[in-house]
């Protein structure tokens, strides 16, 4: 079982704006980062450090963390961000290792 | 801009052992500031990381596959490689490999390779 929990399924209307939410005892201590899968395509990083965007990322994209939540926000859902997220960390034992969310499916209405 | 390629049988049979080379261009696989990561994911299911290597050889797994998992690197080749060992159906997935940032208290991978899906069957 994973040691980040996150919803399964989110929808937004289009043009709205949503949070994506992962909990989980690591995100006290380490930084969170985000990642969107489409069907038949590799994830691709959207969020590093809890708040970073890589370049060529859209600003519509934000990060953030509070206590054991870190959150995607995405501000203006265009049907192109449907998509399946993921959130990752450093695992709660402080080792060197990594683990995973179970993903949130993002429906665009 | 560094991209990453899998290669390597698409069908192994059970109990037999899986192996799959990264091959990295457009970077060096030596730099210091970077890690290299194996992660897969089963038909319909999340992301599972199975381990990283760096430059130096030091590698570290995932305590779930740790007994099984054989990360290694050819810094001549640009390329490193997975061999997992004793593998059954559960082990069928897209496996990919991706550029692992590691800092304190954080960790990212970016960029990945396309993914190569492994199906384990007699």
């Amino acid at each position: 079982s994973s040691e980040l929990t996150q919803d399964p399924a989110v929808s937004v209307a289009l043009g709205q704006t949503v949070r994506i939410t992962c909990q989980g005892d690591s995100l006290r201590k380490f930084y969170a980062s985000w990642y969107q899968q489409k069907p038949g395509q590799a994830p691709v990083l959207v969020i590093y450090g809890n708040t970073n965007r890589p370049s060529g990322i859209p600003d519509r994209f934000s990060g953030s963390s509070s206590g054991n939540t870190a959150s995607l926000t995405i501000t203006g859902a265009q049907a192109g961000d449907e998509a399946v997220y993921y959130c990752s960390s450093r695992d709660s034992s402080g080792s060197h290792h990594v683990v995973f969310g179970g993903g949130t499916k993002l429906t665009v209405l | 801009q560094v991209q990453l390629q899998e290669s390597g049988p698409g069908l192994v049979k059970p109990s037999q052992t899986l192996s799959l080379t990264c091959t990295v261009s457009g970077g060096s696989i030596s730099s210091e500031n970077y890690y290299w990561s194996w992660i897969r994911q089963p038909a319909g299911n999340g992301l599972e990381w199975i381990g990283r290597i760096f430059t130096s050889g030091s590698t570290n797994y995932n305590p779930s596959l740790e007994s099984r998992v054989t990360i290694s690197i050819d810094t001549s080749k640009n390329q490193f490689s997975l061999k997992l060992s004793s593998v059954t159906a559960a082990d069928s997935a897209v496996y990919y490999c991706a550029r692992d940032v590691r800092l304190t208290h954080q960790n990212w991978f970016d960029p990945w390779g396309r993914g190569t899906l492994v199906t384990v069957s007699s």
